[in-house]
């Protein structure tokens, strides 16, 4: 069965820190996947990957994928309270475009 | 702001009632997906419209339904609806969807069911 196991479950940090947030997954049909971002309502898209090695970034926030181990990395470095979220990763299946999702990591950044 | 948008925000019921939640797409966008988000289960996928046609469909009961419109808006229909059902639901669009592209989902606000 096709599942997306994301780890840690819940994270506390001090403001500044860096944290790595960790996906892994077993989807027969691989086509993508993502990464997003959940505060108090809807989840808003951070990064999509597609091919192993390459690394998405976007300010403080980025992530790689490794299509051999089958996992990718959202690292967020000098974290300010604002990123504060449910981290989401989901693995897009290419044989019927679902979404398979994994549960989150809850990360709480203190000042 | 995503663009799409979910009426209504909150939905309190009882249970065996039916309800319909609704969904418009970004500008553009050809394809509707749903989700139910429930604190035990994570953000479970429902199903997939794309220009009118159900294109995937998963973890969905068969007590719920959903049709996607000419307009390309949405609805996503509960009926005899159980405590277990209380729930956050999304609606998520994208450009395309169709079997050999790739795009990007983007969530509405979503709506908070609670069935009593």
């Amino acid at each position: 069965e096709d599942k997306v196991v994301q780890s840690p479950l819940s994270l506390v940090v001090h403001e500044g820190d860096t944290v790595t947030l960790n996906c892994s997954y077993e989807v027969t049909n691989f086509r993508s996947l993502l990464w997003y971002k959940q505060e108090k309502k809807a989840p808003t898209f951070l990064f999509m990957l597609t091919s192993s090695g390459i690394e998405k970034k976007s300010g403080r926030l980025s992530s790689i994928l490794d299509k051999k181990e089958l996992f990718s990395i959202l690292n967020i470095t000098a974290t300010q309270t604002g990123d504060s979220a449910i981290y989401l990763c989901a693995v897009e299946d290419g044989n019927n475009r679902k979404l398979i999702w994994g549960l989150g990591t809850s990360l709480a950044v203190n000042p | 702001d995503s663009g799409v948008t979910q009426t209504p925000k909150h939905l309190i019921t009882a249970t065996g009632q039916r309800v319909t939640l609704r969904c418009s797409p970004r500008s553009g966008d050809l394809s509707v997906y749903w989700y139910q988000q429930s604190l035990d289960q994570g953000l479970q996928f429902l199903i997939h419209y794309y220009n009118g046609e159900e294109r995937a469909k998963g973890n969905i009961l068969e007590r719920f339904s959903a049709q996607q419109f000419p307009d390309l808006h949405s609805e996503l229909n509960l009926s005899s609806l159980e405590l277990g059902d209380s729930a956050l639901y999304f609606c998520a669009s994208s450009a395309r969807g169709g079997a050999t592209s790739t795009d990007t989902q983007y969530f509405g606000p979503g709506t908070r069911l609670t069935v009593l």
